[in-house]
């Protein structure tokens, strides 16, 4: 199956700064990649994602890049600000049963935006 | 912003107890997702339904049994509660209006529960 590894698992970086999140997977045939926040004592929320067929994806400050040969995938959030401190997490998913999926989540990074 | 709702948002339960997680979307939604989420902070699927009175396993192994008569509701049960079961559980769901594209999941704001 799917196994899907992210890093780093603790971020933290200065308010304005940059921040990239790295993620590889190991099944050639997953074709979706969606970034998800979480606060504290919320639900993930989904910030991005990025299909197979696509190299790079912009919204805003937020991006992400998608390497099929490497088998790999990243989050690039630019000019941080302390709201974007939070739990992110990467996953892949290549199944549609049915039009179901079953999304394999990495460990998770937690980023803390220092003022 | 996804309309999907748990209850309870948290639960402090003593072992043997039967207890239901509930979770509930207002979206139409088909398809439909519970998650385990631990303190460690990895999701893991447990189950997911493809629609009305079906039901399917995930990729972690479960104790937990769920059920879908209605498309809006998708209870989680735990028959006998255990210190093992301690962790957040998490619903989802997606449109899956179109078959061979990968829709959006969007998460509910889970359950935290807690078995002494």
């Amino acid at each position: 199956g799917e196994n899907v590894e992210q890093h780093p698992s603790t971020l933290s970086v200065q308010e304005g700064d940059s921040a990239v999140i790295k993620c590889t997977y190991s099944d050639s045939a997953s074709n979706y990649f969606p970034w998800y926040k979480q606060e504290l004592g919320k639900g993930p929320q989904l910030i991005i994602d990025i299909r197979s067929n696509v190299g790079e994806k912009k919204d805003q400050r937020i991006a992400v890049t998608l390497n099929k040969t490497a088998k790999h995938f990243s989050l690039h959030i630019t000019e941080t600000q302390p709201e974007d401190s939070a739990v992110y997490f990467c996953a892949a998913s290549r199944e549609q049963i049915q039009g179901a999926q079953k999304l394999v989540f990495g460990q998770g990074t937690r980023l803390t935006i220092n003022p | 912003e996804a309309d999907i709702y748990q209850t309870p948002r948290y639960l402090v339960i003593g072992t043997g107890k039967k207890i239901t997680l509930e979770c509930s979307q207002t979206m139409g939604h088909d398809k439909m997702y519970w998650y385990q989420q631990d303190p460690g902070m990895e999701l893991h699927l447990i189950h997911y339904s493809y629609g009305v009175n079906s039901t399917e396993k995930g990729d972690l192994s479960s104790e937990s049994t769920v059920s879908r008569i209605r498309t809006e509701h998708f209870p989680l049960t735990l028959e006998s509660a255990r210190p093992s079961h301690t962790s957040q559980y998490l619903c989802a769901s997606s449109p899956g209006l179109a078959v061979g594209y990968q829709e959006t999941q969007y998460f509910g704001p889970g359950t935290r529960l807690l078995v002494l």
